[in-house]
Formats: structure tokens, C-alpha cells, sequence
């Protein structure tokens, strides 16, 4: 099945400084990403959709400037935290969709990243 | 936007019992799929259903996309079955609220 590989699983890092997220697909070419922000014992909220070579999409009250995605290649999307705060400490898990052809519609997640910022 | 609400929210069964939990859409869905969040965090698929039947193993699955719901059926659980299951939709894949499944021994 698709494979999605998410790194760092767990970050911590000082209030102030960026934190970068990788989430790439390594047995499928993922045309679009989705980022998730996820609260204990909440549900997954949609953060931003990206398009490989194009602008991610934010989703209302989702900081573009704070949360920086890219989505250079067609099995790479990187989430970057930018002047982390210690509210910015949550997990955080992309998914990926194929182009149809092999996976239709399914999407596939990543094992999730726990950010903590101290 | 569209919303998707999940019953019920929290469920505690004996190992063996079956279970039916739903997912109800305030709108028509599309790409509905069924993940199992495991204590660690990972979702895993249980499957992808915009429409009809499907079934693996204990597990099956059914959405009626006219009437905007879908069905989660899980027979003979075990402990293993633990964690909570999320229903997402939409070309966006907005999750529902989930129910939290605990499977007692």
C-alpha cells in the first residue's frame, strides 16, 4: 500500500525559533498534501491543502505567515513553524493524494510529528 | 462549512461485542474514508467509501451519500480495536468529531 513517511516524530524546541516538518511519499507520487493539527482528544483540524509547484491553500484563521508550506516536489511537503510559541505545541500529521490513477481518492497518512516548544 | 458529526462520542464494549458507529454529514459528501487512530497517534485506513458496502474482515462499512451518513460496523471486537475512529470527507477530507472506542477484556 502507500507509504507516508513523516519526520521528525517528535521535535522540542526553544520559544522563538523554526521548526521544520517533512511529510513525503515514498511509493506513489502525491499531487496534493494536507496538513493537520490535531489537539489531545480532539478531532484532526485541516490546517492547509498544497498543490505540488503551487501556493498551499489555508484553511480560515490559519496563519500563512506562521505556518510556511511548501510543496516543491511530488513526493515532499514541508510544514515550517516560524517563531515558534509554546501555543504552537501540538501534533501535527499531513496525509498525501495520488494523481487517481493507482490510489483514486484514498488519501494516506504520515506517523504524525509531536511539536513542543519551551 | 460542511460539518460531520460522529456517534456516539465515546463507547466502551466487552471483547466480543459488536458495534455500529455513524457518521452524519451536513452536506452531499465525497472521498468518504474511515481511519482508526491508534493510542500512538497513526491513522490507519479502514476504507474508502463514497458509496455502497464494503467489508474486511470484522470490519465493513456502508454509506448511503443520498441520505449524507455512513455506517462503521465492528463484529466480535477485541482489545486490539482500542483507540478512536474518525470518518473524513470532502476533496478537502474534513474529519468528523470521532468516537472513542474502548474494548474491555
Amino acid at each position: 500500500g502507500a507509504v507516508v513517511s513523516q519526520h521528525p516524530s517528535r521535535v522540542i524546541c526553544k520559544s522563538g525559533t523554526s521548526v521544520k516538518i517533512e511529510c513525503r511519499s515514498l511509493d506513489f507520487q502525491a499531487t496534493t498534501m494536507f496538513w493537520y493539527r490535531q489537539f489531545p482528544k480532539q478531532s484532526l483540524m485541516l490546517m492547509a491543502t498544497s498543490n505540488e509547484g503551487s501556493k498551499a491553500t489555508y484553511e480560515q484563521g490559519v496563519e500563512k505567515d506562521k505556518f510556511l508550506i511548501n510543496h516543491a516536489s511530488l513526493t515532499l511537503s514541508t510544514l515550517t513553524v516560524t517563531s515558534a510559541h509554546p501555543e504552537d505545541s501540538s501534533f501535527y500529521i499531513c496525509s498525501a493524494r495520488g494523481d487517481g490513477l493507482i490510489s483514486g481518492n484514498t488519501i494516506y497518512f504520515g506517523e504524525g510529528s509531536w511539536l513542543t516548544v519551551v | 462549512g460542511i460539518q460531520v458529526e460522529q456517534s456516539p462520542p465515546d463507547l466502551i464494549l466487552q471483547e466480543g461485542a459488536n458495534s455500529t458507529l455513524r457518521c452524519n454529514f451536513s452536506d452531499s459528501v465525497n472521498n468518504l474514508q474511515w481511519f482508526h487512530q491508534n493510542p500512538w497517534g497513526q491513522l490507519i485506513n479502514l476504507f474508502y467509501i463514497p458509496s455502497g458496502t464494503k467489508q474486511n474482515g470484522r470490519l465493513s462499512a456502508t454509506t448511503v451519500a443520498t441520505e449524507r451518513y455512513s455506517l462503521l460496523y465492528i463484529s466480535s471486537s477485541q482489545t486490539t480495536d482500542s483507540g478512536v475512529y474518525f470518518c473524513a470527507g470532502t476533496y478537502k477530507y474534513i474529519f468528523g468529531t470521532g468516537t472513542r472506542l474502548k474494548v474491555l477484556a
